[in-house]
């Protein structure tokens, strides 16, 4: 089964400082990952997603994440972390269902606490 | 979120009583969700649609139902609600073909208690 996994419930860094949450996958074949974020009281926001090519890839609000398939991970970074980023974040994976048409598989979710 | 909206946003509702939440999106996207988020668990899918009057199952349908009758509106029906489906439920939406890489668009949500 195609899965995702985000093995740290919460994550704290320092303002200013780099961000990193963790996403690592378990697919057959070749894995189509997303990146969301969920403010408070919010749906789901789209950040990023790997489909094929550059295993950096970029998206909303300097968010990158870095896909490595040796590894079956695809991390979320961000060089310089804002208090704003505080959130809820979730990795998904590209599910092709036999009934027609796709759902995401999401991980659990990691919460990203930003500091002073 | 701007072409999600979902209603009601909060419901309180007692066990055994039938509940109704309705998505509706006016992106014409072809495909609808309908997830909900539990704690420890992340989002899980419901019942998707593919087109109107065209449902299906996903990992966690039991004890709901649903109903696609135009592209635009996706209704989610608990029969006879459950403690256990107090959460917070989430519609959402794609364009695009089955293969499509398409991201998913989401609502705001709506928060269920089951009394």
């Amino acid at each position: 089964a195609q899965s995702v996994a985000q093995p740290e419930d919460q994550v704290n860094v320092a303002e200013g400082n780099p961000l990193t949450v963790k996403c690592t996958y378990s697919v057959s074949g070749n894995p189509y990952l997303f990146w969301y974020v969920q403010y408070p009281n919010r749906g789901l926001q789209f950040l990023l997603k790997y489909i094929t090519g550059d295993n950096l890839v970029k998206g909303s609000y300097g968010f990158e994440a870095e896909f490595n398939k040796s590894q079956t991970s695809f991390h979320l970074k961000k060089p310089s972390a804002l208090v704003s980023d505080s959130a809820l974040y979730f990795c998904a994976v590209r599910v092709v269902l036999t009934g027609g048409g796709n759902k995401l598989t999401f991980g659990t979710g990691t919460q990203l606490k930003v500091e002073l | 979120d701007a072409g999600i909206t979902q209603s009601p946003r909060h419901k309180v509702t007692e066990t055994g009583t039938p509940v109704t939440l309705r998505c509706h999106q006016t992106e014409n996207h072809r495909y609808m969700y309908w997830y909900r988020q539990d704690p420890g668990h992340g989002l899980r899918l419901i019942h998707y649609s593919y087109g109107v009057k065209d449902t299906d199952k996903g990992e966690v349908s039991d004890g709901y139902s649903v109903s696609r009758s135009k592209t635009e509106d996706f209704l989610l029906t608990l029969e006879s609600a459950t403690s256990s489906q107090t959460s917070v439920y989430f519609c959402a939406s794609c364009p695009g073909t089955r293969s499509s890489y398409n991201e998913q668009f989401f609502g705001p949500g709506t928060r269920l208690t089951v009394l």
